[in-house]
């Protein structure tokens, strides 16, 4: 079983839809959590990091259920310029040199 | 904004060559760590190194890599003799000391030296 799972997409969506991407993780000692961004040949950049409790940023909400090891992203109101593939990543350890295991990303695309 | 730099963004080398690939991270930052990407595929820890030591190591970090810091702002990845499998997109990312989880857990990313091995 791979450690971090999502759906590879694409997802192709009409501008100011709102999506949803989906990761489980089947590492239970997993303790952080983060949604990255990348776009085509480039490095990853860190959207939001994922709590327990939710969080929410602008129009991105994020949402951990770590009895079920699943993690969440929403995208509200889609922008031309959120077309990217969305990286599930988790870690271990906070305060530890510990390594990110990354998903294979979910590829959104946002149309005219 | 403080960012990791990468040298150089591309390199292209002949199998069995010896490689370098360097790295200047954030400035107060504590842990370093290389990654790679073959193309098409997902982003793979290969190495963190904290105290002048490595950390962790994945299976893919064989003998045929290392990684150095040679004075308090670079940080190299090495591979000795480049085989075709070794052709990827190669990370470095560094990140803050800190114990809680949160921003100081946070990795940041260089924009990536791509490696391709003929």
């Amino acid at each position: 079983r791979k450690e971090v799972e999502q759906d590879p997409g694409p997802f192709n969506v009409p501008e100011g839809a709102t999506v949803a991407f989906n990761c489980t993780y089947s590492n239970s000692a997993s303790q952080s959590f983060f949604w990255y961004r990348q776009d085509c040949r480039k490095e990853p950049k860190l959207l939001m990091s994922v709590y327990s409790s939710g969080n929410e940023d602008g129009r991105f909400t994020a949402q951990l259920n770590r009895a079920s090891q699943y993690i969440s992203l929403l995208i509200r109101d889609s922008k031309l310029s959120d077309s990217a593939t969305y990286l599930c990543v988790v870690t271990r350890g906070a305060g530890t040199a510990s390594k990110l295991t990354f998903g294979t990303g979910t590829r959104l695309q946002v149309t005219l | 904004e403080p960012e990791v730099t990468q040298t150089p963004s591309h390199q292209v080398t002949q199998m069995g060559q010896e490689v370098i690939l360097r790295c200047v991270p954030i400035s107060n930052h504590l842990y370093f760590y290389w990654y790679r990407q073959i193309l098409g595929q997902k982003v793979e820890f290969l190495v963190s190194f904290y105290n002048n030591e490595i950390s962790e190591k994945s299976e893919i970090f064989d003998d045929q890599f290392s990684v150095e810091r040679p004075d308090g702002s670079n940080f190299t990845l090495k591979i000795r003799s480049t085989k075709l499998e070794d052709s990827a997109m190669y990370f470095c990312a560094s990140r803050a000391f800190g114990r809680a989880a949160g921003p100081t857990d946070t990795q940041y990313f260089g924009p990536g030296t791509r490696l391709t091995v003929l």
